[in-house]
This record gives C-alpha cells, sequence and structure tokens, in this order.
C-alpha cells in the first residue's frame, strides 16, 4: 500500500465549478499536512498546510480526518489558471521533516 | 527575497559519470532538503541536512550523498549514474528541521544517456 493515495484524474471541469480531491495516508504517526500544486514541468508550490480544524484560504478549503486518515481539498469557483496537478503530503518528525508526497491529481478547468 | 535557488537548470551526463547539484535556501532558512521527481510521480525524498548534519535519508543507494555547507547552501553528488536516475532533482529550504512548511526551487533536470 502507498503511504499516500490520490487519485491521479484528470479532472476536468468547467469555470466556476466546485471540485473536490481527496487523499489517504498510511502512517497514523503522521504529524503534518500539505497541498502542493506543480504546474507542467515546474516546481511544487505550496497551496496550504491543513490543520485539523480545517483551514480555508480565499476558494480553497482543506479537512483533515485524523481517524480516517483522510485529508481533501475543496476548489469552489474554479478559474483556468487553477490548472494544475495537486499534491497530497504528508509528514511526521520521526522521519526527519521528510514530506511523502502523493502522486498527484490532475485538474482541467475549461471554458 | 530570492527564493530557492538551484544549479544548473539542466544537465545531461552518461552513464558511469558523476554530478554535483547545488542548492542556496532562502535567507534564513536553516534546513535543506534533496528531492528526486520522475514523471508522472511525486518527489521522493533523498535527504534532509540541518544546521550541517544529516537529519533523514531516504531510500536511496550509497551512490547518492550530500552535504552542507556553514552558509546553510548544500550539495547533492550522485557517483555512477544510471539512465534511471534520469529526473527532475528538486531542493526545498525550511526555517528549521521538524514539521515546517517546506519551498522548493526550480529544479535541476537531469538526463543520463
Amino acid at each position: 500500500r502507498k503511504e499516500v493515495e490520490q487519485d491521479p484524474g484528470p479532472f476536468n471541469v468547467p469555470e466556476g465549478a466546485t471540485v473536490a480531491f481527496n487523499c489517504t495516508y498510511s502512517n497514523s504517526a503522521s504529524q503534518s499536512f500539505f497541498w502542493y500544486r506543480q504546474d507542467c514541468r515546474k516546481e511544487p508550490k505550496l497551496l496550504m498546510s491543513v490543520y485539523s480544524s480545517g483551514n480555508e484560504d480565499g476558494r480553497f478549503t482543506a479537512q483533515l480526518n485524523r481517524a480516517s486518515q483522510y485529508i481533501s481539498l475543496l476548489i469552489r469557483d474554479s478559474k483556468l489558471s487553477d490548472s494544475a496537478t495537486y499534491l497530497c503530503v504528508v509528514s511526521f518528525t520521526g522521519g526527519g521533516n521528510k514530506l511523502t508526497f502523493g502522486t498527484g491529481t490532475q485538474l482541467k478547468v475549461e471554458l | 527575497d530570492a527564493g530557492v535557488t538551484q544549479s544548473p537548470t539542466h544537465l545531461i551526463k552518461t552513464r558511469g559519470q558523476h554530478v554535483t547539484l547545488r542548492c542556496s535556501p532562502i535567507s534564513g532558512h536553516k534546513s535543506v532538503s534533496w528531492y528526486q521527481q520522475v514523471l508522472g510521480q511525486g518527489p521522493q525524498f533523498i535527504f534532509q541536512y540541518y544546521e550541517k548534519e544529516e537529519r533523514g535519508r531516504g531510500n536511496f543507494p550509497d551512490r547518492f550523498s550530500a552535504r552542507q555547507f556553514p552558509n546553510y547552501s548544500s550539495e547533492l553528488n550522485v557517483n555512477a549514474l544510471l539512465l534511471g536516475d534520469s529526473a527532475l532533482y528538486l531542493c526545498a529550504s525550511s526555517l528549521v528541521g521538524g514539521d515546517y512548511e517546506q519551498y522548493f526551487g526550480p529544479g535541476t533536470r537531469l538526463t543520463v544517456t
């Protein structure tokens, strides 16, 4: 079983749609959670950290369910510029701040 | 403020050769991590350094080594290159070690022929 699992997509959605990505992780000792965005042939960019209470940043909302070992990202009012690969990322201190990445979910927002 | 910088941006090497990749972290950041990303996969952790000491190592062969300098910059060395080492090598910096947010540089794209 992979340490971090994501649906690879692609998710093709029209502009203005709401889209949700899910991610599961296998290490129950995981302590920190993030969503990164990666454009084609570019480096990953930190989108947001994910907290137990959930957090929101503009059109983006992240949720964490520790009991189910499940992380989600919701994007509202999708823009063409949101087209990218979204990487679910997990770390735990015992791993020396090693980030463990999922394979990413590809999003294509269309006119 | 400058972000994470890496050099070179692209590199072509032949099997069996050696390569050195360089990274400068964000000013004030003391921790550097290295990742390898092959096409279609998420980045895979190679090393983490904090205050010039290795704090974590991923599942990579001994051909891979790294070090961190007093100014917190870092080098990743790969010996006896294999075709399978062709990938994007990413450096990430964070303020300190531990569970802190990491910020990535643009990467070095290595092609081994």
